[in-house]
């Protein structure tokens, strides 16, 4: 079946702009993460939602960043007042369920760059 | 605090010759420990987990230990190949939510 997508793949802002990214997880998947992976690290994380759920949201930089999965599909990561230092790649990854051991499925990312 | 430190950086390898990553992590909670090759520009891909109830795990050319008391987990990949080139990230799963925390990754040359 079809992995998880996120659109767009590159988004160039310019600053004080605010910008939505999307994640598209694989169908039926409970779990959603979304991290932030700045060039030539690890990726970090930022939120979790277990379908609709926002339980942990402790990785957020900061009030500009707000996330949503309203149905407990479809995620969408709004940064409003975007900074230079919100560069980075955005990615988004589902999971099949709420328990340990269980993998987690990364879209493609979405690089956006802050001019 | 939740923290995951790996090592090295970089790594050049023969074609042929093995790899290791090693990687220690903070927060005694963590019971998964997957390890992800990411391409440039490309998603980040599973290759190999293991559980906290397990010391080793093998599947053909990679391997994972584990060693719970030390809070050290190490990645193996025996044979190189030019193929292999790529960044390698650990990450220990966080409870409840189970969130990754990530190292800040290995980029490994396999030269030809």
């Amino acid at each position: 079946g079809a992995g998880v997508s996120q659109s767009p793949r590159y988004k160039v802002a310019k600053r004080g702009q605010d910008v939505a990214l999307r994640c598209d997880p694989i169908s039926g998947h409970v779990s959603l993460f979304w991290y932030q992976q700045a060039l030539g690290q690890g990726p970090e994380f930022l939120t979790y939602f277990q379908n609709e759920a926002q339980l942990d949201k402790s990785g957020l930089p900061s009030d500009r960043f707000f996330a949503e999965r309203p149905e407990g599909s479809v995620s969408t990561l709004k940064i409003q007042r975007t900074q230079q230092e919100d560069s980075a790649v955005y990615l988004c990854a589902s999971s099949s369920l709420t328990r340990a051991y269980n993998e987690q499925f990364f879209g493609p990312g979405t690089r956006l760059t802050v001019l | 605090g939740e923290n995951v430190e790996q090592h090295p950086s970089t790594l050049s390898v023969q074609e042929g010759d093995s790899a290791v990553i090693k990687c220690t992590y903070s927060d005694s909670a963590s019971n998964y420990f997957p390890w992800y090759k990411q391409e440039l520009g490309k998603r980040p891909q599973l290759i190999i987990d293991i559980r906290s109830n397990v010391g080793e795990k093998k599947d053909q050319r990679i391997a994972v230990t584990l060693n719970k008391t030390a809070k050290h987990f190490s990645l193996h990949i025996t044979e190189t190949q030019p193929e292999d080139s790529a960044v390698y990230f650990c990450a220990a799963s966080i409870p409840p939510a189970y969130k990754y925390i990530f190292g800040t990754g290995t980029r490994l040359k396999v030269l030809a």
